[in-house]
Order: structure tokens, then C-alpha cells, then sequence
């Protein structure tokens, strides 16, 4: 079966640095991905790994260890507009158009 | 980006009614597309993959002939609801990778919130 862990939710101030965990048991690897999703809304893709290391993308930034089934999603600066749910997936099948599992959620309040 | 839409943003229906969602790739062309249900705080679970001139693949626990998938053409897959029931009541979600840009991620569609009464 496939078992992706995420904090259900995390809590930081406005300006700071918050990181997001991703651990994830799967049969079979073809890359992680990491969504954002404000209430009532669809997620919206904001990074892509498939090979270990730091990936990133203005405030964002996305790493990957596949010997250990870890990634995590670093926000810096935050925003109250960065108050989402972030969804760790991991694409399994061995076509790049394949199907993704996706992780329960963390939910991020950012405060003043 | 690419584009996907849905339609109709929300419905509401009557139980042992069907339902229809469209969801369309409006600038790429997308042979298979993935219809996710997502209930209030949780995450995204998938139902289906869907394939254009072919039949749709479900994930285990969906029912097929509750949960009927058409992919008609290369931009527009449909989800009917037959019989629907308050249970079924959800925000229903689809997506489409763009083979053709080369890049990996899923787009999706705004989502369908469905309310069965």
C-alpha cells in the first residue's frame, strides 16, 4: 500500500520560516510533489522533486531524500496569504503522466 | 500554464438523482485525466483515471457503475453521480498532466461541490 505522513497542522508568525515535513512509503517512485490549497479552492502546484536535493523557487524551496522516503517544503518570509493546506504527493507509476498519492495535508495558520 | 475547468462549480440534487460533471482542458490536449473527491479537511483521494478512447481505471472501493467516467475526446472527460445519495455529497475534483509540455505537475480543475439533499 502506499503511506505518505504530513503534520495535520502547524502554526507561525508572519516574517518567519516554517518548514513541512513529508514522509512517505510507497511501491514505487517517480517523483515528489508538493501542492498548495486555500479553502473551498483547487491546489495549485508549487514544486517538483525526483532526484535528492534542494529545489528552489523564490520563498519556496523543496528537498528530497529517496534513501529515506523524506521531503520537506520550506517557506520563508511568510505571508498571512501563505494561510493554506500543503499537500505532499508522490507519483508511483513509471509514466510521467501517471497518478499521484496524495498525503493527508498540513494546514498553516499564519499569524501577525 | 495549462488550463482546466469544471463545470457546474456547485449542484445541488435531489437523492436517486444523476449528476454530470464536465471537466475540460481548455489550451492542451489531455488523454488521461484523474477525478479526485475531497471531504471537508481531508485530503484528496483519487476514484479514477481516466482515459481518452478507453475505459476509465478505478481505485479500489469505487464503485464503476455508481461513479460512470466518459473521456470522449482529448479535452473532455465526464463524471456521472447515478443515484446520487447524501453520502455522496463532496467537492469533486479533476486533473490533467500536460504530456505536451513537458513538465510533471497535475493541473486542476476549480472542483464541483455537490450537495445531495
Amino acid at each position: 500500500g502506499q503511506n505518505i505522513d504530513q503534520p495535520t497542522e502547524m502554526t507561525a508568525t508572519e516574517g518567519a520560516i516554517v518548514q513541512i515535513n513529508c514522509t512517505y512509503q510507497t511501491s514505487g517512485f517517480n517523483g515528489l510533489f508538493w501542492y498548495q490549497q486555500h479553502a473551498g479552492e483547487a491546489p495549485t502546484f508549487l514544486s517538483y522533486n525526483v532526484l535528492d536535493g534542494l529545489e528552489e523557487k523564490g520563498r519556496f524551496s523543496s528537498f528530497l531524500s529517496r534513501s529515506k522516503g523524506y521531503s520537506y517544503l520550506l517557506l520563508k518570509e511568510l505571508q498571512m496569504k501563505d494561510s493554506a493546506s500543503y499537500l505532499c504527493a508522490v507519483r508511483t507509476s513509471k509514466s510521467n503522466a501517471g497518478k499521484s498519492t496524495f498525503g493527508d495535508g498540513t494546514t498553516l495558520t499564519v499569524k501577525p | 500554464g495549462a488550463v482546466v475547468s469544471q463545470h457546474p462549480s456547485w449542484v445541488i440534487c435531489k437523492s436517486g438523482t444523476s449528476v454530470k460533471i464536465e471537466c475540460r482542458s481548455l489550451d492542451f490536449q489531455a488523454t488521461t485525466m484523474f477525478w479526485y473527491r475531497q471531504f471537508p479537511k481531508q485530503s484528496l483521494m483519487l476514484m479514477a483515471t481516466s482515459n481518452e478512447g478507453s475505459k476509465a481505471t478505478y481505485e479500489q472501493g469505487v464503485e464503476k457503475d455508481k461513479f460512470l467516467i466518459n473521456h470522449a475526446s482529448l479535452t473532455l472527460s465526464t463524471l456521472t453521480v447515478t443515484s446520487a445519495h447524501p453520502e455522496d455529497s463532496s467537492f469533486y475534483i479533476c486533473s490533467a498532466p500536460n504530456r505536451g509540455s513537458g513538465r510533471p505537475e497535475q493541473y486542476f480543475g476549480p472542483g464541483t461541490r455537490l450537495t445531495v439533499t
